[in-house]
Formats: C-alpha cells, structure tokens, sequence
C-alpha cells in the first residue's frame, strides 16, 4: 500500500514564525503536491512538485514556498506566518506520467495565533 | 479554466436506501474524473477513477459514472451504511497535466 506522511497532524504557530510542514512518501512516486483545505472553498491546490528540485506553482502560492531535496520528501514552507494560513494542509503523491490517482497523507492542522 | 461543482453540499439519507451524488464539471476536455472519500479531519482515500474513455466504473457497492458530453459524473451507493458517512469529493484532470480541480465535496449521513 502506498503511504504518504506529514510531520505533524496539529501545530500552533504564532504570526510571524518561519513554519516547515513535511511529507514523505514510500512508493517512489514522480509528482508530490501540497493542497489547503478551508471550508466552502474545498481543497486549492498550493505547489506541485514532478521531480526532484523541480516545482511549478499551483492556484495560490503567495506566502508560501517547497522544497524537494529528494524524490520521497516533499516540504512546505510558510516563510512568515500569518492568521489567514490557518488552515488544513494535505499532502499527495501520485505515480507520474500524466494524471493519476493521487495519495493524500492524513493532513495537518496548523492555527497561527 | 475547469470548474468543479458538487450540488447538495449535504445530503442525509436512510440506512439501506440506494443514493447518488452528483458532480458537474464546465471543461468537457476532461482526462479523468475521481472520486475521494474524506472523513472529518482525515486524509482523502480515493474510491474510483475513470478514464475519459470510459463510461463507468465499479468498486464493490459503488459505481461512478462519466458523461462528458453533459459535463457530469454521478457516484452511486447501493444499499447505504452507516459507515458509508463521510465527505464525497469529485477531482477532474485535464490532458497532460498532473492536476486535479476538486469540488466543494457533498457530505453524506447515513442514518442508523
């Protein structure tokens, strides 16, 4: 079975705070993607990786950068963290080669005060 | 630009009752069209995905189907459980890129 990881499943940051969400996946998957979810907006789609050190910008990507050092290790960044990127973070994976189901970690729920 | 729209954003239904739920998408240049299941606070599992070629797939009480032409797909339950209730979301994909636009997502209560 594949299996996507994040870090953490809640964290609290204060305004301001450089904050690192990471993801792992185990199934040598080409593409990694970070997602927000907020209610009556569903999930927008934040970074999308499909190789290593490679990135390309999704629906809304102001605030926020990634890193992928290696191919299983996805991270997102919030360089200052603000109050309206409190928010639940999904991490996913899918295989490469164009569209494919994708693998969503269990997601985290960061709140910053 | 795809627009994925999900109409109940709630539905509430008998234990045993047969359901569908609807997903309407604006691009007909679709991949494919997938369907997540979410629980609260969870991840999404994804349930079925179909190819723009195909018309419909199955997974055990589940069939999803695809009418591009119309720009909708539909998610049957057969024979709703309890454990059925969650969040439905569908996901379509364009040719030749990897992402997904998702719909607000119909959460399902099945009742006991």
């Amino acid at each position: 079975d594949v299996k996507v990881t994040q870090s953490s499943r809640y964290l609290v940051k204060r305004t301001g705070e450089k904050v690192f969400l990471e993801c792992v996946q185990d199934m040598d998957h080409e593409n990694m993607f970070w997602y927000r979810q907020d209610p009556g907006l569903g999930l927008r789609l934040i970074y999308f990786s499909y190789d290593v050190k490679m990135k390309e910008k999704g629906d809304i990507p102001e605030g926020y950068s990634v890193s992928r050092e290696k191919k299983e290790r996805f991270s997102l960044i919030l360089e200052s963290a603000s109050t309206n990127q409190t928010s639940m973070y999904l991490c996913a994976s899918s295989p490469g080669q164009g569209p494919d189901t994708q693998y969503f970690g269990p997601g985290t729920r960061l709140t910053v005060l | 630009k795809q627009e994925v729209t999900q109409i109940p954003a709630a539905l509430s239904v008998p234990e045993g009752e047969n359901l569908v739920l609807n997903c309407s998408f604006t691009d007909s240049a679709i991949y494919n069209l997938q369907w997540f299941r979410q629980d609260p606070g969870k991840g999404l599992t994804s349930l079925l995905l179909i190819q723009s070629s195909q018309r419909e797939q199955t997974s055990g009480r589940l069939n999803a189907s695809l009418d591009k032409s119309s720009g909708r797909s539909t998610l049957y339950i057969a024979a709703s459980q309890p454990g059925d209730s969650a969040t439905y979301l569908c996901a379509g994909a364009r040719f030749g890129n990897e992402k997904l636009t998702f719909g607000t997502g119909t959460r399902l209560t099945i009742i006991p």
